[in-house]
């Protein structure tokens, strides 16, 4: 399977700051997904980063507060914006093939906290 | 909407103290089951794909089942080392064809 890489792999910010996280892919992959996993839950779909085009953002979650660039086939960044402690959580990248059910893969997370 | 339940919450076993763990999910059409392991400060770890009723997969001491509303993880003499959160996920056809709705795991601890 692909190896993913998360950078950073966790950050304190203040609050009102943005942080933008990046995710490389050693290969070329069709589908990318930005998740978030507050502490002690379990794992929610940010959006889609969808290569040459906008995100698809999820019920809840809206550009402007997580916009999403993909560039290219290996790469991605998610920016979180205008901070707050609500905001402190892991962020994970996840990848997956061409075909329909197929398995995704995992980053090991970007764990942020906000002060 | 599709729902993914996972119970026990927790569950601690003694070394080769053999246990299931279950995940029953709601969803209209399913395309596929998925069960990670998920260790402490890391990503979840792929390892199993259901697809229909009946399935069963096998990875040394984990072997999952599926019937058409439950998945069990059944854990065979588990070791220290299997200690983690253990994940299951479902694909619906709702929403984006690669959405996956996870639950909220169960954390598994194994005592020497």
């Amino acid at each position: 399977s692909a190896v993913i890489s998360q950078k950073p792999s966790r950050d304190i910010c203040q609050r009102g700051t943005s942080l933008t996280i990046q995710c490389q892919v050693d290969s070329q992959v069709t589908m990318m997904f930005w998740y978030r996993q507050q502490p002690g839950q379990s794992l929610t779909l940010i959006a889609t980063a969808n290569q040459g085009s906008e995100a698809t953002y999820e019920s809840g979650f809206v550009i402007d507060k997580f916009p999403i660039s993909r560039p290219n086939l290996t790469f991605s960044t998610l920016t979180v914006s205008n901070m707050s402690p609500e905001d402190s959580s892991i962020y994970l990248c996840s990848v997956t093939g061409g075909k329909d059910n197929q398995p995704q893969h995992f980053g090991d997370g970007t764990r942020l906290s906000i002060l | 909407e599709d729902q993914v339940t996972q119970s026990p919450e927790a569950l601690r076993l003694q070394e080769g103290e053999s246990s299931s763990l279950n995940c029953s999910y709601t969803v209209s059409g399913l395309r596929g089951l998925f069960w990670y392991r998920q260790d402490p400060g890391k990503g979840p770890e792929f390892l199993f794909t259901l697809y229909s009723a009946g399935e069963e997969k096998e990875k040394e001491r984990l072997k999952a089942t599926l019937t058409k509303k439950e998945s069990f993880l059944h854990i065979t003499a588990p070791k220290p080392e299997d200690s983690a959160t253990y994940l299951c996920a479902v694909q619906g056809p709702s929403g984006s064809a690669r959405q996956l709705t996870f639950g909220s795991g169960t954390q598994l601890t194994v005592l020497p």
